[in-house]
């Protein structure tokens, strides 16, 4: 079992502020991370799929990091809206085999 | 495209009865999965399947049991229900190990 941590747990913001949160992995065999938002009462929906270490995807005010050696990846989002209030999921796969590991995610919370 | 498709959305069982859990996708995904979901554990896969005819056991497989039939189907057979089981069951698919869609979810209680 692959031991993936996000930081922090949960997180309340102003709007208008910029966050950011961490994802952890493992740095061996490593083949992908996703990053996946997760509304209340909806199903997760995928934000970044990234594959290379030094890879920087950005989509709107979202933007997200990785570093395969070390084994981490940051999520970013600039200037909080209350619509981005979610829980924000990374995941971990590896050349070993097919299946996603997800962490716990970090719940946002955005104040108007 | 419908996308992912469950269902029932919500389910009571008593403990001991059976139940299948449906789910289709129609973007013809190759990889198919079960997850989840636990009241702060994130999401934790029980099985998931690269293909029609093949299936693999996740990190939570027991009691529980798949098929995969055809490309767009994968339901999930609950056997003897247990209180354990009361969860939200996310279904998703993929192509290959890129992003995966995922249904709207069942919500399952065992009493």
């Amino acid at each position: 079992i692959l031991n993936v941590e996000q930081s922090p747990q949960s997180l309340h913001v102003q709007e208008g502020d910029s966050t950011n949160f961490t994802c952890s992995f493992p740095s061996s065999n490593f083949y992908a991370l996703h990053w996946y938002r997760w509304e209340t009462a909806k199903s997760p929906e995928a934000l970044f799929v990234m594959t290379l270490n030094g890879d920087e995807k950005k989509k709107g005010r979202i933007s997200a990091t990785l570093n395969t050696k070390e084994g981490y990846s940051y999520l970013y989002i600039k200037g909080s809206q209350p619509e981005d209030s979610a829980t924000y999921l990374c995941a971990f796969t590896n050349n070993a085999g097919n299946m996603l590991t997800f962490g716990g995610g970090t719940r946002l919370m955005v104040k108007p | 495209n419908a996308g992912v498709t469950q269902t029932p959305k919500f389910r009571i069982l008593k403990i001991g009865q059976s139940m299948t859990l449906q789910c289709t996708q129609d973007m013809n995904h190759n990889y198919m999965y079960w997850y989840r979901q636990d009241p702060g554990m994130g999401l934790k896969l029980i099985y998931y399947s690269v293909g029609a005819g093949i299936t693999d056991k996740g990190e939570v497989p027991n009691g529980y049991n798949v098929s995969r039939s055809t490309t767009e189907d994968f339901p999930l057979r609950l056997e003897l229900a247990a209180p354990s089981q009361t969860s939200v069951y996310f279904c998703a698919s993929s192509y290959g190990r890129n992003e995966q869609y995922f249904g709207p979810g069942t919500r399952l209680t065992v009493t």
